[in-house]
């Protein structure tokens, strides 16, 4: 089944312990994209990967890491948490705009994680 | 810069009426606009795009870029209809999406 799929679902932690937040899609797709939602906010985007080493911001990055090394995994780092940072995160993925079909393509999400930074 | 409003942050209709949920845009190059749709407990899922022009569970949208709007709109709603409807604008060739604030659909028996 295609999907997104991010682990873990839940996590309760505290200020200053690094933690990581897998996703992983088994679609072949070349691009990939942090969100976090903030109710009254909807869904802003955190970082996003157009390929295997290519990272850009999105429009809040701050506060968070990502790596890109492989094609099927996105995962998303926060080296020292903060409660500001507690939040429900989404990852996502969709064909990227060099791959056939690619163009004006949706994003897939995964089934989100939720994070709570005491 | 690009933004995405959703005035309604909550829709109450009782079922068969008629429903609309307004988005309106701003963005200075040539729109990529979606609907996406999340219910109870489950992942955000696409329902709309503008370039489809297709109708999904009865839902369509046009794009009306005099007015800088996307109004998601079906002529009958249903109970199973209710969950949070997010407008979004994709820019940068694809790469950034922009959300509206979402608003949430309650359909009444």
């Amino acid at each position: 089944e295609a999907q997104v799929t991010q682990n873990p679902r839940y996590l309760i932690t505290v200020t200053g312990k690094k933690l990581t937040v897998t996703c992983s899609q088994n679609m072949n797709h070349e691009y990939m994209s942090w969100y976090r939602q903030d109710p009254g906010l909807g869904l802003r985007q955190i970082y996003y990967s157009m390929n295997v080493e290519v990272t850009d911001k999105g429009d809040v990055p701050e506060g968070y890491k990502v790596s890109r090394k492989e094609k099927r995994n996105f995962p998303l780092i926060l080296e020292s948490p903060s409660p500001n940072q507690t939040s429900l995160y989404f990852c996502a993925s969709k064909l990227g705009a060099t791959q056939q079909g690619g163009k004006n393509q949706p994003q897939h999400f995964g089934d989100g994680t939720r994070l709570s930074i005491l | 810069a690009q933004r995405v409003t959703q005035p309604e942050k909550l829709l109450s209709v009782f079922k068969g009426a008629p429903v609309e949920l307004k988005c309106n845009y701003s963005y200075s190059g040539s729109p990529e606009l979606f609907w996406y749709v999340q219910y109870s407990r489950q992942r955000l899922q696409l329902l709309l795009r503008h370039i489809s022009r297709e109708s999904i569970k009865g839902f369509t949208a046009d794009l009306n870029k005099g007015e800088t709007s996307f109004h998601l709109k079906k002529p009958f709603a249903q109970e199973e209809d209710s969950a949070m409807y997010y407008c979004a604008l994709g820019y940068n060739a694809g790469n950034m999406l922009t959300f509206g604030g979402g608003t949430r659909l309650m359909v009444k028996p």
